[in-house]
C-alpha cells in the first residue's frame, strides 16, 4: 500500500505567491517523522523541513513552512513568496525507524 | 560537517556487464547508510540500507546488492545488468536516531543501460 500520497502532479505559480502543496501519509506507527524535500533540474535532493509526529507545533523553515493536521494524516508544505529558483520536484516522506518512503512528488514551475 | 560522496556521476554500460557504485560519507562516524534508485520522473525507492558494518537490509528483490566494507563506505554492485537497473541511483546518510532525523543525499549517479 502507498505510504505516501501526492495528488498534483505539477503547479503553476506566480512568481511572489504563495503555493500550497499536499502530502497524505498512511502509519500505525505513532512515532514517524515527515520530511520535505526539493529537486531541482540538477538532480541533488535538497531537504527542506521536518516534522515530528510527537510535535504539537507547525513546523517553519524560512519561507518554507508545513502544515500538519494529524488527525487527517496530513503534511502539506506552503512555499510563501515564490522565486524562479523554486521550480523544481518537490518530495514529501515519511520515515519510520529507519526507512524513509517517498511520494510520487509535484513539479512547481513558478512563473515570472 | 558532513559530506557525503558519490561517483561516478554518470555512467553508460552495457547489458549484462557488472556495476560499482560507491559511496563515502565524512566527519559523521556510525552513520545509516541508503541506497535509493528514481525512475525518470518519478519518486525514490529504496532499495538497500545498513544501520552498521557488515548489516545490510534489502528492500527489493533484484539483481543488485550492496556492501558496507567499512564504517563510512557504501558500495552498490551488480553481476550482469539489466536495461530495467537504468535510472539515477542516490546514495544517502543519517545519524543513528530513528525517525526524526534527516536523510543527507549525494549528488547520484545516471546510470544507462545499453
Amino acid at each position: 500500500a502507498q505510504k505516501i500520497t501526492q495528488t498534483q502532479p505539477g503547479m503553476f505559480v506566480q512568481e511572489k505567491e504563495a503555493v500550497t502543496l499536499d502530502c497524505t501519509y498512511d502509519t500505525s506507527d505513532p512515532s514517524y517523522g515527515l520530511f520535505w524535500y526539493k529537486q531541482p533540474s540538477s538532480g541533488e535532493m535538497i531537504f527542506l523541513i521536518y516534522q515530528g509526529s510527537y510535535d504539537q507545533q507547525n513546523a517553519t523553515e524560512g519561507r518554507y513552512s508545513l502544515n500538519f493536521q494529524k488527525a487527517r494524516k496530513s503534511a502539506n508544505l506552503v512555499i510563501s513568496a515564490s522565486q524562479l529558483g523554486d521550480s523544481a520536484m518537490y518530495f514529501c516522506a515519511m520515515r519510520e525507524e529507519h526507512k524513509l518512503s517517498f511520494g510520487a512528488g509535484t513539479t512547481v514551475t513558478v512563473r515570472a | 560537517s558532513q559530506t557525503i560522496h558519490q561517483w561516478p556521476a554518470t555512467l553508460v554500460q552495457p547489458v549484462g556487464s557488472p556495476l560499482s557504485l560507491e559511496c563515502t560519507v565524512e566527519g559523521t562516524s556510525n552513520p545509516n547508510l541508503y541506497w535509493y534508485r528514481q525512475a525518470a520522473g518519478r519518486g525514490l525507492q529504496l532499495l538497500f540500507y545498513s544501520v552498521g558494518i557488515g548489516q545490510i537490509s534489502s528492500e527489493v528483490p533484484q539483481n543488485l546488492s550492496a556492501s558496507r566494507p567499512q564504517d563510512r563506505q557504501f558500495i552498490l554492485s551488480s553481476k550482469k545488468l539489466l536495461l530495467s537497473d537504468s535510472g539515477f541511483y542516490l546514495c544517502a546518510w543519517s545519524g543513528q536516531s530513528s525517525y526524526n532525523s534527516p536523510l543527507h543525499f549525494g549528488n547520484g549517479t545516471r546510470l544507462t543501460v545499453t
